[in-house]
């Protein structure tokens, strides 16, 4: 299955400052990517994905960019808020799957100071 | 629209107990999931399901046991549980259809085993 690497595992910024979440794949067939926020003790919920026939998409203060031949994709946060502090993951689909399954990153801790 | 309920919110249970876990989709998705979170692992797929019908292992599936009888419910079964099985589970269900991958979470069932 499907390789999912995800960096750093805790990340701490002050208010205002961006954030960078990156994460690497293994199957270049892959062409779904999307990011999960986790709030303290609630599931995920998915924030941002990006298909593979485009390399960056944006939705107000949060981006992913996608680079195909490298196999690796970044969650961009700027102007970073207090509400912004969760677990941030990473996906990326089973090979041939249209069904939905997932394979996870293991997480990235996101604190962002006032 | 609830979405994904999941019950109970909390359980303890001692070695050796068998128990179920709920969850029940009201959005008629085909595809359902089943995850356990463990702390720096991320989230690992326990079972998974396509369909009234219709399950499949995922990544972690020994001592657990799933069926999906209507589209709407998709139990998990401990038949004899470890300290192992000590983790946050969550249910998640997607839309099977067309290439919708977005899946959505339940609020998770905190599980402790001693």
């Amino acid at each position: 299955g499907e390789n999912v690497e995800q960096h750093p595992s805790t990340l701490s910024v002050q208010e205002g400052d961006s954030a960078v979440i990156k994460c690497t794949y293994s199957d270049s067939a892959s062409n779904y990517f999307p990011w999960y926020k986790q709030e303290l003790g609630k599931g995920p919920q998915l924030i941002i994905d990006i298909r593979s026939n485009v390399g960056e998409k944006k939705d107000q203060r949060i981006a992913v960019t996608l680079n195909k031949t490298a196999k690796h994709f970044s969650l961009h946060i700027t102007e970073t808020q207090p509400e912004d502090s969760a677990v941030y993951f990473c996906a990326a689909p089973e090979r041939g799957s249209t069904l939905g399954r997932l394979y996870f990153g293991r997480g990235t801790q996101l604190t962002v100071w006032p | 629209n609830a979405g994904v309920t999941q019950t109970p919110k909390f359980q303890v249970l001692k070695t050796g107990q068998s128990m179920t876990l709920q969850c029940a989709q009201d959005m008629n998705h085909e595809y359902m999931s089943w995850y356990r979170q463990d702390p720096g692992m991320g989230l690992r797929l326990i079972h998974y399901s396509v369909g009234a019908g219709i399950t499949d292992q995922g990544e972690v599936p020994n001592g657990y046991n799933v069926s999906r009888s209507t589209t709407e419910d998709f139990p998990l079964r401990l038949l004899s549980a470890a300290p192992s099985q000590t983790s946050v589970y969550f249910c998640a269900s997607s839309n099977q259809h067309g290439v919708a991958y977005e899946q959505y979470f339940g609020p998770g069932t905190r599980l402790t085993v001693t």
